[in-house]
């Protein structure tokens, strides 16, 4: 059963900080996603990352993939106060399969 | 283009109610996807149509839900008779098949359930 592990589930930090928030699988799997949620709001994809050794960068957020050591990290760089929401990483064993979560990271970027 | 929408946004009943949530995937998406999470856990796999087929409902607790997609366009998800536990956000997403690179899921907002 693929599972999903997330830490840490609550992350409260100063801006201007870094920080990285890490995801591991229990299943090989080479499709990882990266969503954000605010409050109310629907989910918003970030990044997917389809090979080992992807890295993908969208301002001040870059995600990693180790397919073989089944870990994607998400990296904050001088956290700013908007980036506050919750980060999902999710695994797909196949590309029309059924994703799986992991519980969430809440960011919570003091100002 | 407008994106997935549900229907009620937030629903309060009464423990043995039934309830009807509902989904709009994006047009010409034959993927659509139901999710629920319970606060503080994970969002959890309900199940999966591509068009009015059921692909997976491994997810589906028990026999008290039942997913339909009547001619492969909208969802609908009812919950007879509800539970306490059933309480939490459910959510429905819809992406494109047959496509090459990653299978992206566009998200609706969620429907919030609470059973009281």
């Amino acid at each position: 059963e693929l599972k999903v592990e997330q830490n840490p589930l609550f992350l409260s930090m100063q801006e201007g900080k870094n920080y990285t928030i890490y995801c591991n699988y229990s299943t090989t799997s080479d499709r990882l996603y990266w969503y954000r949620q605010d409050p109310g709001k629907s989910l918003e994809s970030l990044f997917v990352l389809l090979s080992n050794g992807a890295v993908k960068q969208e301002g001040r957020l870059m995600a990693s993939l180790d397919t073989k050591a089944r870990l994607s990290t998400l990296h904050i760089t001088a956290a700013v106060h908007d980036l506050s929401a919750t980060y999902f990483c999710a695994v797909t064993l196949n590309r029309d399969d059924k994703i799986i979560f992991g519980k969430g990271t809440r960011l919570h970027i003091l100002p | 283009e407008a994106g997935v929408t549900q229907f009620p946004s937030h629903s309060v009943i009464e423990k043995g109610q039934t309830v009807t949530l509902r989904c709009d995937p994006i047009s010409g998406h034959d993927n659509l996807y139901w999710y629920r999470r319970v606060m503080g856990k994970e969002i959890k796999f309900l199940l999966h149509f591509v068009k009015e087929s059921k692909q997976d409902e491994s997810g589906m607790p028990n026999n008290r839900f039942l997913a339909e997609r009547t001619g492969g366009t909208y969802s609908t998800l009812k919950v007879q008779p509800a539970e306490l536990e059933d309480s939490g956000v459910y959510f429905c997403a819809s992406s494109l098949t047959g496509m090459r690179g990653a299978n992206v899921l566009t998200f609706g907002a969620g429907s919030r359930l609470t059973v009281l």
